[in-house]
């Protein structure tokens, strides 16, 4: 069974903080993809990443995929309350459907 | 484009009674994905179907539940008899070709089992 721990599970901070959520695991995956999941929302996806030791940003947020292909961090600059939302990594391994994680609920406060 | 929509969002349902949760994938998307969360935990992938045929329900209970994608109309998770650990959120989500394609989730439907 492959897993995929995340931490924090919960963050609760002050706009214009940075932060860092991680997921890990002991598996590879052949790709690993974080979503963000609003209240009462299905989960949205933000980014894809594929080869190991990738880095891709997206405006304040920043993904890494771990060189081994098992772990990846997302790191957001200056937190907004718009950034407010749970914070999911999901694996693909080979042909299989996604393996997700718990989750991170994140809390950006003005 | 219409992304992938759910319906009901909400379903109120007593004890033993069935449930009937509906999914109708992006435009051009022929796979479809259930996923069940429960609070405090992530997403559970259920079933992978392509229409009228089912490529792999290794995480859906044994009894009880049921998926199909019909060659027309949306793709249904039947519950039979609810008992109250059914209570979440079930989400259905498409693709345009297989699972290594980008899935699109929809919001999602509420399950209450009273």
């Amino acid at each position: 069974t492959q897993l995929l721990e995340q931490s924090p599970q919960f963050l609760s901070i002050q706009e214009g903080e940075n932060l860092t959520v991680y997921c890990n695991s002991s598996s590879v995956f052949s790709s690993l993809q974080w979503y963000r999941q609003e209240p009462g929302e299905g989960p949205v996806l933000l980014v894809t990443v594929v080869t190991g030791g990738e880095v891709k940003k997206l405006k304040r947020l920043t993904f890494q995929f771990g060189d081994a292909r098992k772990d990846s961090s997302l790191h957001i600059t200056a937190a907004q309350p718009g950034d407010t939302g749970l914070y999911l990594c999901a694996g693909v391994a080979g042909y299989s459907t996604l393996t997700f994680g718990k989750g991170t609920m994140l809390l950006v406060s003005p | 484009n219409a992304g992938v929509m759910q319906n009901p969002r909400h379903l109120v349902r007593r004890r033993g009674q069935e449930a009937r949760l509906r999914c109708s994938p992006m435009k051009g998307h022929s796979h479809v994905y259930w996923y069940r969360q429960l609070p405090e935990e992530g997403l559970k992938f259920m079933v992978y179907l392509q229409k009228e045929n089912i490529i792999d329900e290794s995480g859906m209970p044994k009894e009880r539940f049921s998926a199909e994608f019909p060659k027309e109309g949306p793709s249904i998770l039947r519950i039979q008899q609810v008992v109250r650990g059914d209570s979440a959120a079930y989400f259905c989500a498409s693709s345009l070709r297989g699972s290594q394609e980008t899935q699109y989730f929809g919001p999602g439907t509420r399950l209450l089992v009273l």
